[in-house]
Formats: structure tokens, sequence, C-alpha cells
């Protein structure tokens, strides 16, 4: 029962670094997302893919980029991270719009 | 475009007091609403969901109902356990399937 894996679970970048962030579900799940959590401000989509081949931003979207990569994998790219990037970031997938959406574990990444 | 407001927190109470949580939202069409709880360290899971109006959506003593009159979705539980100290967020799905939630509310429930 793996459910939405996403690697790694910390990390420190130096700013102007480049990661990639790793999601993978084994749901067989049509729709993912990547969300960013910090104090105070909830959880902020940045980048979705309602299925296979499609992806969309969300409220936050500058300075990532993302890949579905196939129906399991969607992964969020930082080309050159910035301090205000360091946050909490989840994974999430569901099947569809009135599903309950599964979330990983989250990646705790700091930028200094 | 969607959003979701929720009451500001920390919410502290007793165990064993009545718990609401205020949650309102703002949407086009007929929203599909859900409360995520997250347990310190962890990542979200469903508390509970309601895909219609006048849908009650209930789990583990918590309810909520869905009034699309009062555009509401408001947390209840009738008696609270120390366990139950999580956050909590109120979130909806509109067209377009994308998910959005509101800031979260802390509870913190003290014996």
């Amino acid at each position: 029962n793996a459910g939405v894996t996403q690697t790694p679970k910390f990390q420190v970048l130096k700013t102007g670094q480049s990661m990639t962030l790793q999601c993978a579900q084994d749901m067989n799940h049509n729709s993912m997302y990547w969300y960013r959590q910090d104090p105070g401000m909830g959880l902020r989509l940045i980048y979705y893919s309602a299925s296979e081949g499609t992806t969309d931003k969300g409220e936050v979207p500058n300075g990532y980029n993302v890949s579905r990569l196939n129906k399991r994998e969607f992964s969020l790219r930082l080309e050159s991270a910035a301090p205000s990037q360091t946050s909490v970031y989840f994974c999430a997938s569901r099947d569809r719009a009135a599903t309950e959406a599964f979330f990983g574990q989250g990646t705790r990444l700091t930028v200094v | 475009g969607n959003s979701v407001t929720q009451m500001e927190g920390p919410v502290t109470l007793s165990e064993e007091a009545f718990l609401t949580i205020n949650c309102t939202y703002t949407a086009t069409g007929y929203p599909s609403l859900f409360w995520y709880v997250q347990y310190p360290g962890e990542g979200l899971q469903l508390l509970l969901k309601a895909t219609k109006a006048d849908d009650k959506g209930s789990n583990k003593g918590f309810e909520a109902t869905y009034r699309k009159e009062t555009t509401s979705f408001h947390l209840e539980k009738g008696s609270v356990q120390v366990s139950d100290s999580a956050v909590y967020f109120c979130a909806l799905t509109g067209g377009g399937n994308k998910l959005t939630f509101g800031t979260g509310t802390q509870l913190k429930v003290e014996l």
C-alpha cells in the first residue's frame, strides 16, 4: 500500500541551485497536484495535471516547472532556487473531481 | 476564481467540548466540498466530504453540511478528544479538477 511516494523527504539547497522533486502514485489516478505549505498560508497550488499529458498552472507557479512523465509520475523542478521557495511541498493524486485526494508525506525544502 | 475562507486559529478547547470550525466558499457552479485533517509531521488525509447541496458528510464523530444558500461547510463535533488535535483544512473542487484549500485551522484539545 504505497499510495503517493515523494522523494526526497528533506533537502537543503543553496540559492541558484536546481533540483527536481519526484512524486509517484500507484493507484492509477488520473489527476496529480503539487502544493506548497507555508505557515499561515495553508496549501497553495503550484501546478496540477488533470490527466496524463496535460498540466496547468495553479496559484503560485512562478519559479517552478512540472512534468507529467506518465500516468504514475509527476515531477516538480526548481530551476534556480530562491530562499522564498523554502517550504514544505506536498504531492497529491486522485481519480476524479468529487473523489478523495491522497497525499504524500511531504518534502521539507530549505534554500539558504 | 474559486476560494475558501476558514476561521483563524489556533482554536483551544477542553476535552469533551463542542467544536465548530467555520468554512465559507466562493465558486461557480456546484463544487464538491471536503474537510481534510493533518496530524503533526504528516500529509493531509480526508476527513469527510459532500458533493451536492444539503448533503451531510460525517466521519469519526465529525459532521459538516453543504449549505448552498449560505455557501458554507462548517465542521462540527459534539465532544472533542485530545487525539483530535491537528490542523483542519476546508477544500473544494470546482471546474477543471482544481482542488483549492483554505488556510487551515489549528485545533488544540487540552485535558
